[in-house]
């Protein structure tokens, strides 16, 4: 069964380091999604990626946050200058059509 | 603001039980309702959804959906000591690019 894949499953780096979080979307899936959970929280919606631009994106979706899809298959999530309290699960999320948004198995990022 | 609002919990049943997991969202232009079930340190994995004011059954599960009172719910049959878990309510708008999360409602189901 086809499966959203997210690299790397850990992440940890320092304050104001850049991180990319990578995620294969199912492949014919046309709608791409990235979401946040800071631990014992609720999953946060961040932003959503259709025919190559975003569709929409949260408040918490400010301008050190951007999404590409670099080739056919890829789509990442870059965090320019990271925080403290940008560490959390990010979860990448694809659809299509209707169907419900599957999500990928996280990438776990702590920002030291 | 578009709010998911559940009770946190613990909701504890026993083996066997039906357990009842409530959800009301604050967003009247919202079209499309999820359940996911979501173990600690995994992702949410779907296990329903529901588009119509009504019931919709799936095995022992069944989501209710009142657009009117912006009340959706799952009814859990025969609970399992493996369907405890936490279970998220979630709500998109009237593009579907969105998806609003509840902070879940965490299920125990004692043997």
């Amino acid at each position: 069964e086809p499966e959203v894949t997210q690299t790397p499953s850990h992440q940890v780096t320092q304050m104001g380091q850049e991180v990319i979080l990578r995620c294969v979307p199912i492949s014919n899936h046309l709608y791409f999604y990235w979401y946040r959970q800071i631990l014992g929280q609720k999953v946060e919606f961040l932003v959503s990626f259709y025919n190559n631009e975003i569709s929409e994106k949260s408040e918490i979706f400010d301008d050190q946050f951007s999404v590409e899809r670099p080739d056919g298959s890829n789509f990442t999530l870059k965090i320019r200058s990271t925080k403290l309290e940008d560490s959390a699960m990010y979860f990448c999320a694809s659809r299509t059509g209707r169907e419900t948004q599957y999500f990928g198995p996280g990438t776990r990022l702590l920002v030291l | 603001q578009k709010e998911v609002e559940q009770n946190s919990g613990p909701l504890s049943v026993p083996e066997g039980a039906i357990a009842s997991l409530n959800c009301t969202y604050s967003d009247r232009g919202s079209q499309s309702f999820f359940w996911y079930r979501q173990y600690s340190g995994k992702s949410p994995e779907l296990i329903m959804f529901i588009y119509s004011n009504g019931d919709k059954e799936d095995g022992r599960f069944t989501a209710q959906l009142n657009k009117a009172s912006q009340y959706v719910s799952l009814l859990i049959r025969d609970s399992q000591p493996s369907d405890s878990a936490t279970y998220l309510c979630a709500v998109t708008s009237y593009n579907n690019n969105d998806m609003r999360f509840g902070a879940g409602t965490r299920l125990t189901v004692k043997p």
